[in-house]
């Protein structure tokens, strides 16, 4: 089945730092890729939809300039979450579809800024 | 905007019962209905539903989609304490986009 490899799994960095993530898919083409946070005992909520050679589409109330997002290729997106702080603590996770129904998720990032 | 409300948020079982855990959503351009457990880490696959009136199973687990009343319902039969977890259901686009539920917690008491 289709694969999504999502890495690092679990980073931790200072405040004011940047931190990358990256959502490859394995073997399938992805047009476009998702990306989501989930924040501790709540549901994962969609931030921005990443659109291969194009502008990211982000969210209400989701800070593009905070959150690059880059879809270089079909099968790489990468999530930089910049100038960290403690608040942007969270679970990233990517999630990409394959042919005309399939979603697949990746592995997810724990993110603590400290 | 699209939404999807999950009930109930929490439930409490002893092994061996029977859940029937609910989805309701309003997804514009909806193309499926999609169930996810979630324990520690990133989500696991359970059903995909594209089609209304046809259940799906796997071993223990069911679920079936009405996309005249906009819902979903998930069943667990003869429950196991493995089966404790979020249990995410999610509105999918034709485009791919997913709208999560805010999940139903589920605790299964030996």
């Amino acid at each position: 089945g289709a694969v999504v490899s999502q890495h690092p799994s679990r980073v931790i960095c200072k405040s004011g730092t940047s931190v990358k993530i990256e959502c490859r898919s394995l073997d399938f083409q992805a047009t476009t890729m998702f990306w989501y946070r989930q924040f501790p005992k709540q549901s994962l909520m969609l931030m921005a939809t990443s659109n291969e050679g194009s502008k990211a589409t982000y969210e209400q109330g989701v800070e593009k300039d905070k959150f690059l997002i880059n879809h270089a290729s079909l099968t790489l997106s990468t999530l930089t979450v910049t100038s960290a702080h403690p608040e942007d603590s969270s679970f990233y996770i990517c999630s990409a579809m394959e042919g005309g129904y399939g979603y697949t998720f990746g592995s997810g990032t724990r993110l603590t800024v400290v | 905007e699209d939404k999807v409300v999950q009930s109930p948020l929490s439930l409490v079982v002893h092994e061996g019962d029977t859940v029937t855990l609910n989805c309701s959503y309003e997804v514009t351009n909806f193309r499926s209905l999609l169930w996810y457990k979630q324990e520690k880490k990133a989500p696991t696959f359970l059903f995909m539903l594209t089609s209304s009136g046809i259940e799906k199973k796997s071993g223990r687990l069911s679920s079936i989609l009405d996309k005249k009343e906009l819902f979903s319902i998930l069943n667990i039969t003869a429950t196991q304490t493995g089966d404790s977890a979020v249990y995410l259901c999610a509105g999918g686009t034709s485009y791919g986009k997913l709208t999560f539920g805010q999940g139903t917690i589920l605790t299964v008491h030996p």
